[in-house]
This record gives C-alpha cells, sequence and structure tokens, in this order.
C-alpha cells in the first residue's frame, strides 16, 4: 500500500524545474506532500484532496489526478532552499486514515 | 517550531532493554502518530491515534505498544530492543486525523549498542 515515486533522486541547477511522481494502486482519500532537510522532522507543504485540486506554496505546486491515483510535484524555478527530501504520503479509502509515506526523492539544487 | 514536543531528543540503551518515548502534540491536535526512520530511509508508518482511541495500525512489531492519554499527549514503548531498532523515531500530529496536516516533532534518535 506504500506509494510509489520518482525519480528516487534529481541533481538542479538554481532556476531550473523538476517534477516528482507519486502513485498508488489503491483508491485515495488524499495526497501528502512533505520536505525533510537532512537531520530535520518533515515539513507539511500541501494537501490534495478528491476532486484533482491543485495547490501551491511558493513556486512549489501539485496535482492530483484521481482516476489514476497518482500526484505530481512541481519544482517551478528551483531555489537553493529546495534541497531536501520529498515525500508523498497516501491516505486510502480502504484503509482509513493511515498516512503511508513513499520512499522519497532527494533533490539537490546546485547554484 | 511545529508545536510538537518529543522527549528525550537522544536515547541510548543496550540490546534486551526497554525505552519509552513521549509526544505531546500541538495545542488543538487530537491525533497522534508514530512513525520510524532508519538512517536514510523513508518514514515508516508505525501507528496512529485519535483522541485516545487507536485508529490505525501499520507494521508495528509486537514488541512496540503505544498509548494515548486523556490529556492527548502518546507515549511509544519500545521492549527487548534489537540492534535493528535504531532508528529515529517520529510523532506526528493533526487536528482531525484525517485529510489534515501533520505536524512532526523533532523526533527522537534512539541507539540499541
Amino acid at each position: 500500500q506504500q506509494p510509489v515515486q520518482s525519480p528516487q533522486a534529481v541533481i538542479l541547477r538554481e532556476g531550473e524545474d523538476a517534477v516528482i511522481n507519486c502513485s498508488s494502486s489503491k483508491a485515495l482519500y488524499s495526497v501528502h506532500w512533505y520536505r525533510q532537510k537532512h537531520g530535520e522532522a518533515p515539513v507539511f507543504l500541501m494537501i490534495l484532496l478528491k476532486g484533482g485540486e491543485q495547490k501551491g506554496h511558493e513556486k512549489i505546486s501539485a496535482s492530483f489526478n484521481e482516476k489514476k491515483q497518482q500526484s505530481s510535484l512541481y519544482l517551478t524555478a528551483s531555489q537553493l532552499s529546495y534541497s531536501g527530501t520529498y515525500f508523498c504520503g497516501t491516505e486510502i479509502i480502504a484503509a482509513g486514515n493511515k498516512l503511508t509515506f513513499g520512499g522519497g526523492t532527494r533533490v539537490l539544487v546546485k547554484p | 517550531d511545529s508545536g510538537v514536543t518529543q522527549t528525550p531528543k537522544h536515547l541510548i540503551t543496550a540490546t534486551g532493554q526497554r525505552v519509552t518515548l513521549r509526544c505531546s502534540p500541538r495545542s488543538g491536535d487530537l491525533s497522534v502518530y508514530w512513525y520510524q526512520q532508519s538512517l536514510d530511509q523513508g518514514l515508516q508508518f508505525l501507528i496512529q491515534y485519535y483522541n485516545g482511541e487507536e485508529r490505525a495500525k501499520g507494521n508495528i512489531l509486537e514488541r512496540f505498544s503505544a498509548q494515548q492519554f486523556p490529556d492527548l499527549h502518546s507515549e511509544l514503548n519500545l521492549s527487548s530492543l534489537e540492534l535493528g531498532d535504531s532508528a529515529l523515531y517520529f510523532c506526528a500530529s493533526s487536528h482531525t486525523g484525517g485529510n489534515s496536516p501533520l505536524h512532526f516533532g523533532n523526533g527522537t534518535r534512539l541507539t540499541v549498542t
């Protein structure tokens, strides 16, 4: 039931864009996105509920394709501060409110 | 500062021992989650409580147990510790326990020697 994230890692130059994908084999209530910097706790970025709503946080946005049970996180005009590991978390309809995280995507933004 | 308090920050203990990790959720949050993160790995869901009741369970070992008290703080008990239990244990809280953001504490780093 763990969502699958891709890619596992990405290296960007400052100002470049990237997309991180998260997919589930189960029908979802919601998709969460968090960022964790090395040695720190994960920090909430945004939550997407059923309905395909797109959310934004600074120049980071996300979408949720309910039909495909997939979510994508868009890093636009990346900044050095975007470096970290991004985790998607999913709440599966058949599993109540259990929030299960994917394996993470490591993002490194270089000057 | 997320408002979630975890104690202790670090814990070093020997194999076979028992430890208790404590978590105080953000003011107003009713739900508490526990996650285990091994070195440079993902977040493994252990268990979730909502207003004192167990709501969801992950792949939590039988040697591990948890509870949420009437004042909403939570404790995670780990017993018969093994080397492989060494990890960072995160507590997170959310307001409703579903479809709401999780706010993570700074974690307790457990080292089993």
